[in-house]
């Protein structure tokens, strides 16, 4: 079972959006729609942002929004804002297990 | 409010075994689908799943790591144990405690996380 693969930064201006892949197996992304993101500041825990591939936790903005083609899923972060700033892990279901995500950095310029 | 603490020691010499304790409060153990699992991070690193026991006692553990892990849950005290046998300094991590469809009523999603406790493993 290895890694969900996503890139390890991204980038982008205050306002603009921001698209993070992972990448998976039919073994895991591709095989179940139980795809979750978690945003991680320094020093704190994951929050929950998007689960089953799509749906929005209360309190989530909708700036925030996932989907899911074949054994790849994205997160999208549109209206960027200076506090979006943060680390992204993507996770999926695998049949008897869970797998995060390498994690990527996203930098507000 | 649903809060999830973890507790244990907070250094571990090589080849020891590790025992976490997760204290959780706002959900119960005993609800049909709960589950309260395990996450570690090393300094810096990815997240990487360890283990969950859901409110019929089903269990699920990493495959790479299931020969060292072993959890159980105390319904009555709100508590889940992770115990790792045979501690490496690769071991060293912040290891956090975690619910599964509490928030989000997803079987499959993990959703709140506690605060996590960093675990040094070193002579």
């Amino acid at each position: 079972q290895s890694a969900l693969t996503q890139p390890r930064s991204v980038s982008g201006s205050p306002g603009q959006s921001v698209t993070i892949s992972c990448t998976g197996t039919s073994s895991d992304v591709g095989g179940y729609n139980y795809v979750s993101w978690y945003q991680q500041h320094p020093g704190k825990a994951p929050k929950l942002m998007i689960y089953d591939v799509s749906k929005r936790p209360s309190g989530v903005p909708d700036r925030f929004s996932g989907s899911k083609s074949g054994n790849t899923a994205s997160l999208t972060i549109s209206g960027l804002q200076a506090e979006d700033e943060a680390d992204y892990y993507c996770c999926s279901y695998a049949g008897s297990s869970w797998v995060f995500g390498g994690g990527t950095k996203l930098t507000v310029l | 409010q649903i809060t999830l603490k973890e507790s244990g020691p907070t250094l571990v010499k090589p080849t020891q075994t590790l025992t976490l304790t997760c204290t959780f409060s706002g959900f119960s153990l005993s609800t049909s689908g709960v589950g309260v699992g395990w996450i570690r991070q090393p300094p810096g690193k990815a997240l990487e799943w360890l283990a969950l026991i859901y409110w019929d006692d089903d269990k699920r553990y990493s495959p790479s790591l299931k020969s060292r892990l072993t959890i159980t849950k105390d319904t009555s005290k709100n508590q889940v144990v992770l115990t790792m046998t045979n501690m490496d300094p690769v071991d060293t991590a912040t290891y956090y405690c975690a619910t599964t469809s509490v928030g989000s009523g997803s079987y499959y999603t993990i959703d709140y996380w506690g605060q996590g406790t960093l675990v040094t493993v070193s002579s």
